[in-house]
């Protein structure tokens, strides 16, 4: 069955070290994107990618990086993390054209900087 | 740039009466309109899609779309307390970028 798989689950890091979160994908998407979710705010676009190689910054791209090196899997770096990017982190994928019904997500990260 | 906004922030309903959702959007020229549901602490759940004005129903859950007033609803028929939960709408557009409210959280008492 195709799926979104992130990983890990939940992760707890130190204020300025580097944290990267997985993602992958079954669905043969060209693109894939990461939100974060945070109270009040809804899922909020931090980078999506429309094909292995590429990287497009979303609305909220400040402090992270990302990384498509193929079809499968894209992931999102936080190279120097703050206690500000504390959040529970999804991943998705889609295929071009935006047809809703075959867009996925993953069960999503939860993400502690202290 | 598309702004997406839902009310009421928070709604609470006895079990079995008519609970109504509102999903405000600001680009007209929008392609499709998704509801998710997201208990605490789990992942995001399809409910209902929909892309041509008018009722799109599936189970328990309805969603209403007027392109010409910016809205799309989802009314829950006869909402059980399982149905407590986060409720997302998501505006997909032809530029490859989904938008998400901010979500409603209701609670069903028994």
């Amino acid at each position: 069955e195709a799926a979104v798989t992130q990983s890990p689950r939940n992760k707890v890091a130190v204020t300025g070290g580097k944290v990267t979160l997985s993602c992958n994908q079954t669905n043969n998407h060209n693109n894939m994107y990461w939100y974060r979710q945070d109270t009040g705010h809804g899922l909020r676009l931090i980078h999506y990618s429309y094909g292995a190689g590429s990287t497009e910054k979303g609305d909220i791209p400040d402090g992270y990086k990302a990384s498509r090196p193929s079809q499968e899997n894209f992931s999102l770096i936080l190279e120097l993390a703050t206690p500000s990017q504390t959040s529970v982190y999804f991943c998705a994928s889609g295929p071009p054209g935006q047809t809703n019904s075959d867009y996925t997500f993953g069960s999503g990260t939860r993400l502690l900087v202290i | 740039q598309q702004k997406v906004q839902q009310s009421p922030e928070s709604l609470t309903v006895s079990e079995g009466a008519m609970a109504s959702l509102n999903c405000t959007f600001s680009d007209r020229s929008s392609d499709n309109f998704r509801w998710y549901r997201q208990h605490s602490g789990k992942g995001l759940e399809v409910l209902v899609s929909i892309f041509s004005d008018g009722e799109k129903e599936e189970g328990s859950f309805t969603a209403h779309l007027n392109r010409a007033s910016l809205h799309v609803f989802l009314h829950i028929r006869e909402p059980q307390p399982s149905d407590s939960a986060l409720y997302l709408c998501a505006v997909f557009s032809n530029t490859n970028k989904v938008v998400f409210g901010t979500g409603t959280r209701l609670q069903v008492l028994p």
